[in-house]
């Protein structure tokens, strides 16, 4: 089984300030990690994931996340918020196989303040 | 990746009623996907849809009340029946990409927005 706790389902953070937004995922096997954006009224598009490898992972509009397995942890940070960044973030986790599944947090609505 | 459309991208419904919730993928896919996310909360998984095969609907979820169909690799269509107000949700349907190695990475179209009165 497999689970994603989102820590703060609500972040605010001034414009030009760090971001961080935080996951912690449980699995019994390696995971693979998605970081999902999804913005007023639209899809989920994705940010980034990991799989194997590198555990510092970019994405897109500037943010990046890391794997620690030590915290079974995957947060997601950008060095400096732009208005355009609001929007529900979720995190998620997946495993290796055919009938592969993402599980997701309950998301995290980050708010962007001048 | 892979493109996604949806129809209808919002409805109204009463009561008792059913709606059919289109998925349009660019390219053929192999595994595709349906979510609903109620109001203010995250996603749920309602089935996945195989072609050639029926759907594996997950727990808390029959297919008397959300029949899904998968004619072909490019579509898959919801209906949510008999409807009720808390069927009211956004129902989204993803596709899978593996790109050759099984990344389980998910591609979502833009959702529909179903308002059940």
């Amino acid at each position: 089984a497999q689970s994603v706790t989102q820590l703060g389902s609500h972040v605010s953070v001034s414009e030009g300030a760090l971001v961080l937004l935080r996951c912690n995922y449980s699995s019994s096997v390696p995971p693979y990690l998605f970081w999902y954006v999804q913005y007023p009224n639209q899809g989920l598009q994705l940010l980034l994931k990991y799989t194997t490898g590198a555990t510092l992972v970019k994405g897109i509009n500037g943010f990046e996340a890391e794997f620690k397995k030590s915290e079974t942890s995957f947060h997601l940070t950008k060095p400096s918020a732009h208005m355009s960044d609001a929007a529900e973030y979720f995190c998620a986790v997946s495993s290796a196989g055919t009938a592969s599944k993402l599980t997701f947090g309950t998301g995290t609505r980050l708010q962007v303040t001048l | 990746s892979a493109v996604i459309s949806q129809k209808p991208s919002r409805d109204i419904c009463q009561r008792g009623t059913s709606l059919t919730i289109q998925c349009q993928v660019d390219s053929q896919v192999t595994m595709m996907f349906w979510y609903r996310q109620q109001p203010g909360q995250s996603l749920t998984l309602i089935a996945t849809a195989n072609q050639g095969s029926e759907a594996t609907y997950e727990s808390g979820f029959v297919i008397d009340k959300f029949p899904i169909s998968r004619p072909n690799l490019t579509f898959s269509t919801l209906t949510v029946s008999n409807m009720s107000p808390e069927d009211s949700s956004i129902y989204l349907c993803s596709v899978e990409t593996s790109g050759g190695i099984t990344y389980n990475e998910q591609f979502f179209g833009p959702g529909t927005r179903l308002t059940v009165l």
